[in-house]
């Protein structure tokens, strides 16, 4: 079983919809990433949580560290949102803390 | 992105030839990562680095060396590339900063091996 499990791993949406990805982790974390790549292109890190909530335009991520588990929310989704969606986790380590990704979350929002 | 080069960015080699990929950071972190990223695996550590000549192997490490003799320079090693080593290589570089970790991705460098 991996140690960070993201789904669904393929979601295709209608634009406007309200979109969540969920990542649910098993190994003790000290943050935890949501990243995103589109097609042929680099990873951009979207959040770093380490509790709580943060908010960014239309996207929300929310952890829940008693749970091991956080999600990714996209308000009115547009097809610029279609990309890869991918979490990863900063695992404790002392001095080599290591991050350990999902396998990423194929998103298509259709027109 | 800003802050962190990896050159080449293509590589086209022959299946025996050594190969070696440089990730380089202006960002003074003290975490640098080796991915290697392919349809159906997502992206799996290489090797990663908690300081100058610090790493460590990562899940993938088989066939592949590491070595950071400065902060700014991570360097991936393909002794003798296979073409199972064909594909796409992230670098990252990671640290704590004001309480918050800041992670930064390479732009990738796309190696072939024939």
């Amino acid at each position: 079983k991996n140690e960070v499990e993201q789904s669904p791993q393929n979601l295709t949406a209608q634009e406007g919809e309200f979109i969540t990805i969920n990542c649910s982790y098993s190994v003790g974390i000290s943050a935890l990433h949501w990243l995103q790549q589109h097609p042929g292109g680099g990873i951009v890190s979207l959040f770093m949580l380490s509790s709580g909530k943060k908010k960014h335009g239309r996207l929300i991520a929310t952890i829940n560290i008693q749970e091991k588990h956080s999600s990714l929310h996209i308000t009115a989704s547009h097809p610029r949102d279609s990309a890869v969606y991918i979490c990863a986790a900063l695992a404790y380590g002392g001095a080599t803390n290591k991050l350990i990704f999902g396998t990423g979350t194929l998103l298509a929002v259709q027109p | 992105d800003a802050g962190i080069t990896q050159s080449p960015r293509h590589k086209v080699t022959e299946t025996g030839t050594p190969v070696t990929l440089r990730c380089h950071q202006t960002e003074n972190h003290r975490y640098m990562y080796w991915y290697r990223q392919d349809p159906g695996h997502g992206l799996r550590l290489i090797h990663y680095s908690y300081g100058v000549k610090d790493t460590d192997k990562g899940e993938v490490s088989d066939g592949y060396s590491v070595s950071r003799s400065k902060t700014e320079d991570f360097l991936l090693t393909l002794e003798s590339a296979t073409s199972s080593q064909t594909s796409v290589y992230f670098c990252a570089i990671s640290e704590f900063n004001s309480g918050a970790n800041v992670l930064t991705f390479g732009a990738g460098s796309r190696l072939t091996v024939l």
